[in-house]
Parts: structure tokens; C-alpha cells; sequence
């Protein structure tokens, strides 16, 4: 079963408000968990690491005051798009680390429209 | 940046086996080869991974060569439900990030 819930699977809003997207860890008590943004026909970028009790760790280009990240507890990471323009209609995707070798799994991924 | 090299797609015939390449050879000696899939509009879903020597799942082989500059996935007897986008990503370890490159559309027919 999914070992990685991500909430909402889709969703659409308008341009200027804020949407709260929710990464779950289920089965693991993860320290660190992945943010990553997929455009339609292309592959996955990583936006930033979501790093639990600290500030996280964004990616050259991704903007920290409009991708806001929280990770609260071990088994939650949320990220809020602020803010919302059309050109952050995209796909989000989390995932959470594990132990060393261990793989890293992904959520559903959340299909953000902004219109 | 860890990159690889993998074809930019594959065909593969139902019930054939399908044979997936992949080129790291700026692989570290500590770095795994993880091998993921995407079906469209989902997350991607993991498929097996390796240090160095040969692994075997429910789901896919994966052979690693002697100097672990490229592998190979294997899915025995690919259906029509195996067509995805395949990636094959190397990293310290799953709390290092993964860097995912264009990846392989595999297409099974019929």
C-alpha cells in the first residue's frame, strides 16, 4: 500500500490566493522529505528539502517566500503555493527519505490549476 | 548534478521482456542506482535499486556491470500496464535528493 499520502490530489484556485498542499508520511518517521514540481512533458525538478524542526532547503531558482515549507513533525511536510499565478499551475509531487539505502517514495502528486 | 544517459524511448512486445539501459559512469562508490517509474498524471513509483551487484524483485532485475558505470532494468514479461516513463537515478542514499533526468517512455504493444 501507499506509504506516502498527498493531499489534495488536485485542486484549482484563483489567482492570488494561497493553496496548503499536505505530505503524510505513513510508515516512517521521515526527517527529511522532497518537494518537487513537474510541467506537462517534462521531467521532475526538485523544488526544495523539507527538513523536520528546520528551515528548508530550497533549490537555485525556487523562490522561499512564495514556496512556503513546513515540516512540523515527522510525518508531515506541507507546502503553501502564496500567492498564486497561473505559471505555478503545475504537478506537485512529495517524497520522504528513509534510511540510508533505503528508496525514497512519493506521493500521488497534487495537480494544481490557477486560473 | 548527478546525471545519467538513458534512451529517449523503447517498444517492447506484451509479454516479452523489456530491457531498459542506462549510463551513470560519473557514479560514486558509495551512490546506489534507483531505478523509478512514472504512469502519466501519478507520482513515481519505485521499482528496485542496487549498489553493485545484481537484484532481483516481484517487480524487475536490475544488473549493474563490474564497474558500475551502467545498468540494465529488466522486466520479464512486460504488459500493457508496464508503459510508463522509466527513470534510473544515483544518490548517496534516499535522504540525498534525487536529480531526475528525462528518462525512458517504454511502450508495450499489444
Amino acid at each position: 500500500g501507499a506509504v506516502v499520502s498527498q493531499h489534495p490530489s488536485w485542486v484549482i484556485c484563483k489567482s492570488g490566493t494561497s493553496v496548503k498542499i499536505e505530505c503524510r508520511s505513513l510508515d516512517f518517521q521521515a526527517t527529511t522529505m522532497f518537494w518537487y514540481r513537474q510541467f506537462p512533458k517534462q521531467s521532475l525538478m526538485l523544488m526544495a528539502t523539507s527538513n523536520e524542526g528546520s528551515k528548508a532547503t530550497y533549490e537555485q531558482g525556487v523562490e522561499k517566500d512564495k514556496f512556503l515549507i513546513n515540516h512540523a513533525s515527522l510525518t508531515l511536510s506541507t507546502l503553501t503555493v502564496t500567492s498564486a499565478h497561473p505559471e505555478d499551475s503545475s504537478f506537485y509531487i512529495c517524497s520522504r527519505g528513509g534510511s540510508y539505502n533505503s528508496p525514497l517514495h512519493f506521493g500521488n502528486g497534487t495537480r494544481l490549476t490557477v486560473t | 548534478d548527478a546525471k545519467t544517459t538513458q534512451p529517449t524511448s523503447m517498444d517492447c512486445a506484451e509479454g516479452r521482456a523489456a530491457n531498459l539501459p542506462c549510463n551513470h559512469s560519473t557514479i560514486s562508490g558509495n551512490e546506489y542506482v534507483y531505478w523509478y517509474r512514472q504512469i502519466h498524471s501519478q507520482g513515481p513509483q519505485y521499482i528496485i535499486h542496487g549498489l553493485k551487484n545484481n537484484e532481483t524483485n516481484e517487480m524487475a532485475s536490475l544488473i549493474i556491470t563490474e564497474d558500475r558505470k551502467s545498468s540494465t532494468l529488466i522486466l520479464p514479461h512486460a504488459t500493457l500496464r508496464d508503459t510508463a516513463v522509466y527513470y534510473c537515478i544515483y544518490s548517496g542514499g534516499s535522504n540525498y535528493k534525487l536529480t531526475f533526468g528525462k528518462g525512458t517512455l517504454l511502450t508495450v504493444n499489444p
